[in-house]
């Protein structure tokens, strides 16, 4: 069946500095979206992406839709101490609905 | 404006025994899921209503989890009996559309309902 496979699962950096991580699928999607969850929280939407290539910010936030529609990106400026959580890469299992399969997530710890 | 709304959030009860989670998704939300997240996993859907119909419950295990959401808002999901491996954190979650591929499809995910199984 799909998977999306993240990486890296986990993360230590030094506040200041910028992170990277991506999210790959062995099937296309139309739809690539970006969560963040904190401890005892629900996830909450970062970025969406709706095509192929497309590249999207939010604050110091930016995500891309790969060329291929099997893959994107999400990259994080100059980190700060509440970026630490989970994040999750995410796609609609069929088509144009709200089922949506997740990643299993990259943890993001910030030493301050 | 009110977010999705969940209940208990803390549940701990012993394998066979039966348990029922409550949402209340926002003000005008259509569709509403129901999502299982095992630890160190990401969610995994369980059902899709749109308004007081199920839409998608293939990876509903309906031998012992039912959930249904009689009037079009609120919601429950019931599992009896509950095994070890039901161990999980439940998240509700609504949305206004149907699909991701318009700002009205945003899911807005409630805090959690974490479930112990002993």
């Amino acid at each position: 069946g799909q998977q999306l496979n993240q990486s890296p699962q986990s993360m230590f950096i030094q506040e200041g500095e910028d992170v990277s991580m991506n999210c790959t699928s062995s099937s296309i999607f139309n739809t690539w979206l970006w969560y963040k969850q904190d401890p005892g929280e629900g996830p909450v939407l970062l970025i969406a992406l709706y095509k192929a290539g497309e590249l999207t910010s939010n604050g110091r936030l930016t995500a891309q839709f790969g060329i291929t529609r099997k893959d994107s990106f999400l990259n994080i400026s100059a980190s700060i101490p509440s970026d630490v959580g989970i994040y999750f890469c995410a796609g609609p299992l069929d088509g144009n609905t709200g089922k949506l399969i997740f990643g299993q997530g990259t943890t993001l710890q910030v030493k301050p | 404006e009110a977010g999705v709304a969940q209940s208990p959030r803390y549940k701990i009860i012993e394998k066979r025994q039966s348990v029922a989670f409550w949402c209340n998704p926002i003000s005008g939300h259509a569709t509403l899921y129901w999502y299982q997240q095992i630890l160190g996993q990401g969610p995994k859907l369980l059902i899709q209503f749109q308004n007081n119909g199920v839409v998608d419950d293939s990876q509903l295990p309906k031998d012992r989890f039912s959930a249904e959401r009689l009037k079009g808002v609120d919601s429950t999901l019931k599992i009896q009996p509950a095994k070890l491996e039901d161990s999980a954190v439940y998240l509700c979650a609504s949305s206004l559309a149907l699909a991701p591929t318009s700002n009205t499809g945003e899911l807005f995910f409630g805090e959690g309902s974490r479930l112990t199984v002993l």
